[in-house]
């Protein structure tokens, strides 16, 4: 079984738009981590955002916020006002610390964001 | 600090040839990630070190992929014999003790089996 979903293979926007990628995580562990990483075309995976499965707090930075609810499983990420440099495929990845913290990674979302 | 070091960055071989990559962790970084990333698809990983032990490697294909890191630093991947469907990015990815388990991935080698 998938133990993380992204159900978006791509999207298209235009610059400005606000846009939410959707994440769907599968785990029986309590203690475990979700994270969002960029890959823009250069092909280098980048870090976002890490979160624990104890603190639900949803979590602003600048454009991106991520909001992460336990009771649907789901850890979804939201720009807002996109730019052509959020073009990018993005990646949601969970690890189990019961499972030595091997990553689980989604199949990705393509992002276009057009002018 | 520098970041991930990987060789090559792009390599083309004929199916049934050798292969081999090389990555340089973060120094420090006890815990170092190979994952292979087909084109449309997330990474997989195929082998765990902590240090120099193997932690998980359920899912390399042992009878043509082998992986060591010897000393607990620097490892390297190799594919023997290399089929058309091992074509994909590979990807090292190393965590230091404390980070949480952030991973910091290097650039990639793209191989391209023909």
């Amino acid at each position: 079984a998938q133990k993380v979903t992204q159900a978006q293979t791509e999207i298209s926007v235009v610059e400005k738009e606000d846009v939410t990628l959707d994440c769907v995580y599968e785990t029986r562990d309590t203690t475990y981590y979700l994270f969002w990483y960029k890959q823009p075309p250069s092909g280098e995976l980048v870090f976002l955002i890490r979160r624990n499965s104890f603190d639900e707090q949803n979590e602003i930075s600048g454009r991106y916020s991520w909001n992460f609810q336990k009771s649907t499983s789901s850890f979804n990420f939201t720009i807002t006002a996109s730019q052509v440099v959020d073009s990018a495929v993005y990646f949601c990845a969970l690890s189990e610390a019961r499972n030595f913290n091997k990553f689980y990674f989604g199949s990705g979302t393509k992002l276009n964001v057009k002018p | 600090e520098a970041g991930v070091a990987q060789s090559p960055r792009y390599k083309i071989i004929e199916k049934r040839q050798s292969v081999a990559f090389w990555c340089n962790p973060i120094s420090g970084h006890a815990t170092l990630y190979w994952y292979q990333q087909i084109l449309g698809q997330g990474p997989k990983l195929l082998i765990q070190f902590q240090n120099n032990g193997v932690v998980d490697d359920s899912q390399l294909p042992k009878d043509r992929f082998s992986a060591e890191r010897l000393k607990g630093v620097d490892s390297t991947l190799k594919i023997q014999p290399a089929k058309l469907e091992d074509s994909a990015v590979y990807l090292c990815a190393s965590v230091g003790a404390g980070q949480a388990y952030e991973q910091y991935f290097g650039p990639g080698t793209r191989l391209t089996v023909t």
